[in-house]
């Protein structure tokens, strides 16, 4: 089935550590996968990307790990600083068809100076 | 450049009442996407527009909820005879076209309260 959120957790970290984020999506048939950023009070951000013909993708800051053997994507911001607070969705693309795009239940981010 | 924009902000209405949410999306984008997002939850996805067409209504909750699009360009979602459980972020999202793999650039949504 599709997923939809419960209540947030909550992954609390101290500046300047490494943060990683993890999601478990649901449909093998996904090709396409996406990290966004959530600040409150505003819409999802892009944040990094990644095809199912990769296993990893760096961007500034950011990486991206897919694991398809057990359908779990992460997200490992570098040296988290407060202006990374925020919530963090992924979200995932079933192969074919039209750029419909299903997203997890999202993890709040609270960076601690 | 303008991103996406939406209006209201802000609508806080009584159970019963109509409402209309207006999306404006980024010039020259043809796909347009709906999101609900309840308070502390996910996005959930609720119809989508190639050009005025929707070809996906299947997210829509209820028959109290309809959207159209005009001139490929504004779109706005109704929602009739609110309910309470109708309370949520309505969140909007444009791209250049909806195949592939084309980014979603999304706008800051219209926050809605039924009384």
């Amino acid at each position: 089935g599709e997923s939809v959120g419960l209540h947030l957790p909550t992954l609390s970290v101290q500046e300047g550590d490494n943060s990683i984020i993890n999601c478990a999506y649901s449909n093998s048939a996904s090709d396409y996968f996406i990290w966004y950023k959530q600040e409150s009070g505003k819409g999802p951000q892009f944040i990094i990307d990644i095809r199912s013909n990769m296993d990893k993708r760096q961007g500034q800051r950011v990486t991206v790990l897919l694991n398809k053997t057990v359908k779990h994507l992460s997200l490992q911001i570098a040296a988290t600083q407060p202006g990374d607070s925020a919530v963090y969705f992924c979200a995932e693309k079933e192969s074919g068809g039209y750029n419909k795009l299903i997203f997890g239940a999202g993890t709040r981010l609270a960076v601690h100076p | 450049g303008a991103g996406v924009s939406q209006s209201p902000s802000n609508k806080v209405t009584e159970k019963g009442k109509d409402v209309e949410l207006r999306c404006d999306p980024i010039s020259g984008h043809t796909a347009l996407y709906w999101y609900r997002q309840r308070l502390g939850q996910g996005l959930e996805f609720l119809i989508y527009f190639q050009g005025n067409s929707a070809p996906d209504k299947s997210g829509l909750p209820s028959d109290r909820f309809s959207a159209e699009r005009t001139g490929e360009s504004v779109s706005t979602l109704t929602i009739q005879r609110t309910q309470q459980e109708d309370s949520a972020v309505y969140l909007c999202a444009s791209s250049l076209s909806a195949g592939g793999t084309y980014e979603q650039y999304f706008g800051p949504g219209t926050r809605l309260t039924v009384t």
